[in-house]
């Protein structure tokens, strides 16, 4: 069975450009995860949907991060106008049901913005 | 608010040998889960083991097992017979029943020597 997926791998960008972070999940998995890796703060959880709904996007830094989920099989983290204290991991992760069943988690989106 | 504490930044073991992480978390919630998740030097979140507050029985999952200690709210990790690919590091996290966000460790970089 795929994993999650997630591309780019890497991204390279300049400050103000925008970026888009695309996620699939584990086939059959209902809940979908996106959090944001770095140094100073660790692991952090952005927003968190159930069945393509948004159920708590506390973690959203600020106005300039939105994400979507279309359908069951699709997420995108949109980060516009992108700045150099965004750059970081970004990971995706799905759970069965919900965010007490174990996640699963992409390889990563290392950003970089310059 | 939810706390895990990993007290040991960096370990290093020889090879064969065994490891324990130590990990310790607040909560006054009697049902949660736990959870133990590897990152490699490739940056995959992967999951080691899970355990459920309400079992007595500590996980195991072949050379991984936990010593799970609910009263003392102390979640360790044990490695036996440690190999040159358990090299990572390992982050500890919890979340409540009905919580609606996995909250993480620092972290623990463990280092496996030939």
């Amino acid at each position: 069975d795929a994993g999650v997926i997630q591309s780019p791998r890497h991204e390279v960008t300049e400050m103000g450009q925008e970026v888009t972070l695309r996620c699939k999940p584990i086939s059959g998995h209902n809940s979908l995860f996106w959090y944001r890796q770095t140094m100073m703060r660790g692991l952090e959880l952005l927003i968190y949907f159930n069945n393509n709904v948004p159920i708590d996007d506390s973690g959203m830094p600020e106005d300039r991060f939105s994400a979507k989920m279309p359908n069951a099989s699709f997420s995108t983290l949109k980060i516009q106008p992108s700045e150099p204290r965004d750059s970081a991991v970004y990971f995706c992760a799905s759970s069965f049901v919900d965010v007490t069943d174990t996640q699963y988690f992409g390889p990563g989106t290392r950003l970089t913005v310059l | 608010a939810q706390t895990v504490t990993q007290s040991q930044p960096e370990m290093s073991v020889q090879e064969a040998e065994t490891v324990t992480l130590s990990c310790t978390y607040d909560t006054s919630e009697s049902n949660y889960y736990l959870f133990w998740y590897k990152q490699p030097p490739s940056r995959q979140m992967i999951l080691v083991i899970r355990q459920e507050a309400y079992k007595q029985q500590n996980a195991t999952e072949n050379r991984f097992s936990v010593n799970f200690q609910k009263a003392a709210k102390s979640f360790s990790l044990k490695i036996s017979d440690s190999q040159l690919g358990d090299t990572a590091m390992y982050f500890c996290a919890f979340i409540m029943e009905y919580g609606n966000k996995l909250v993480f460790g620092a972290g623990t970089i463990l280092r496996v020597k030939s």
